[in-house]
């Protein structure tokens, strides 16, 4: 099985324009989250639902925005981009939005805003 | 606030062991986890624990003290694979997951 997929790998982005990042998984997990890793500083999480239908805040959620139309696919979508959101993002999922259950992450979108 | 404390880079010998520590202060605590980040590469799940004392899976062992506010991951063997970077992260009362900053580590042979 793939696991969980993330698309695309890398993006160069001007700064104002909007960029939809792809994530998709085919474990059947209820839960999905978005990441984002920036040196010196731990994962910090964007976005989270713990079942499909629903969304939730995280620690960083402003300038982006989810949805969770379906349980496999969970995109993040960048409004108008500004260069502080420059990062690599990473996507998850578990099986449960408990919080004591593994995340499986994603490869990772490496965006670079101009 | 929230803190999670892990030293920024170490350096180890292939075939030695070492001690990676993370210490915390949460709001609550429900467990700790674990994983490693090779370069450019995801998080993969290590381990989880809950209680206190030693779990041990093959060369890597994971050690909790809630009193202490306190973890470490113990490799054994070291091999050049294990160079990557180690993400400790506590789940705290309301279950998100707090992560700190992670600890690379770098094997010499």
């Amino acid at each position: 099985t793939a696991g969980i997929t993330q698309a695309p790998t890398s993006q160069i982005l001007a700064a104002g324009r909007s960029m939809t990042l792809r994530c998709t998984q085919d474990m059947r997990h209820n839960a999905m989250y978005w990441y984002r890793q920036d040196l010196g500083l731990g994962l910090r999480l964007i976005h989270y639902s713990n079942t499909a239908g629903t969304t939730g805040k995280g620690e960083v959620p402003d300038g982006y925005s989810v949805s969770r139309a379906n349980t496999d696919d969970f995109p993040l979508t960048l409004a108008s981009a500004v260069p502080s959101q420059t990062s690599v993002y990473f996507c998850a999922s578990s099986r449960t939005g408990s919080g004591t259950d593994t995340q499986y992450f994603g490869p990772g979108t490496r965006l670079t805003v101009l | 606030g929230q803190n999670i404390d892990q030293p920024t880079e170490m350096t180890a010998t292939e075939g030695a062991i070492v001690q990676i520590n993370c210490t915390y202060q949460t709001s609550g605590f429900n467990g700790l986890f674990w994983y490693q980040q090779h370069a450019g590469e995801a998080p993969t799940f290590l381990s989880y624990n809950v209680l206190d004392g030693l779990e041990e899976k093959g060369r890597f062992s994971s050690f909790l003290s809630r009193s202490k506010g306190y973890s470490y991951l113990l490799l054994k063997e070291l091999q050049m694979k294990d160079s990557a970077s180690y993400l400790c992260a506590v789940l705290d009362s309301n279950y998100q997951l707090i992560w700190g900053a992670g600890t690379k580590l770098i094997i010499k042979p």
